[in-house]
């Protein structure tokens, strides 16, 4: 089994729509990460948080909120969908180690009509 | 503003050897990682480099020069399974990773 899970892995939804996006971890790591992919673009990180009681805005965080709900659980919400929000969302984690290495999850593809 | 620059597409040959380059300009710098991304898949992590010199991991080495704002992942003994797209990221003064739009590396025969 992973050990960063997403779900859905793909969803396609219509505009004005609330979507959630849950990601849990069996890694043991505090930070979590939500990251958005597009063609030709770098990772753009959304919301990140380093522990239950810390929840922190990204590059991009208009339209999109989160839920710190365990150490284990990081969930992204998009409370009303618009096309430009289709992309490729993923979640990751990582340790207070050296490297701060990110550990992903396998990535949800949202496609908003 | 910040930013990371990286070839979009590159092509080699199998058994070859490729270099893939990353010039970057941010604020501060904490160290500077290379991720390995096979397509529809996450990204995975390849190297970290924090100090200026050549780090060696089997058939990827990454170089970093701090005064340069430049790195390279250097790929030897290429196989068809190294076609993927190859991310660039660096960690800014606030411990935020700064992320290249990565460059897809394709393999031929």
């Amino acid at each position: 089994d992973a050990d960063v899970t997403q779900t859905p892995r793909n969803r396609i939804t219509k505009t004005g729509k609330r979507i959630m996006l849950e990601c849990s971890q069996t890694k043991g790591h505090d930070r979590m990460y939500w990251y958005r992919q597009d063609p030709g673009l770098g990772l753009r990180l959304i919301y990140y948080s380093f522990d239950v009681k810390d929840i922190n805005k990204g590059e991009i965080s208009d339209g999109y909120s989160v839920s710190r709900q365990a150490q284990a659980k990081f969930s992204l919400s998009l409370e009303s969908a618009i096309p430009n929000q289709t992309a490729l969302y993923f979640c990751a984690t990582s340790g207070t180690g050296d490297t701060g290495e990110l550990f992903f999850g396998e990535g949800s593809r949202l496609t908003v009509l | 503003g910040q930013n990371i620059d990286q070839p979009t597409e590159m092509t080699a040959t199998e058994g070859a050897i490729v270099q893939i380059n990353c010039t970057y300009q941010t604020s501060g710098f904490n160290g500077l990682f290379w991720y390995q991304q096979h397509a529809g898949e996450a990204p995975t992590f390849l190297s970290y480099n924090v100090l200026d010199g050549l780090e060696e991991k089997g058939r990827f080495s990454s170089f970093l020069s701090r005064s340069k704002g430049y790195s390279y992942l250097l790929l030897k003994e290429l196989q068809m399974k190294d076609s993927a797209s190859y991310l660039c990221a660096v960690m800014d003064s606030n411990y935020q990773l700064i992320w290249g739009a990565g460059t897809k590396l394709i393999i031929k025969p």
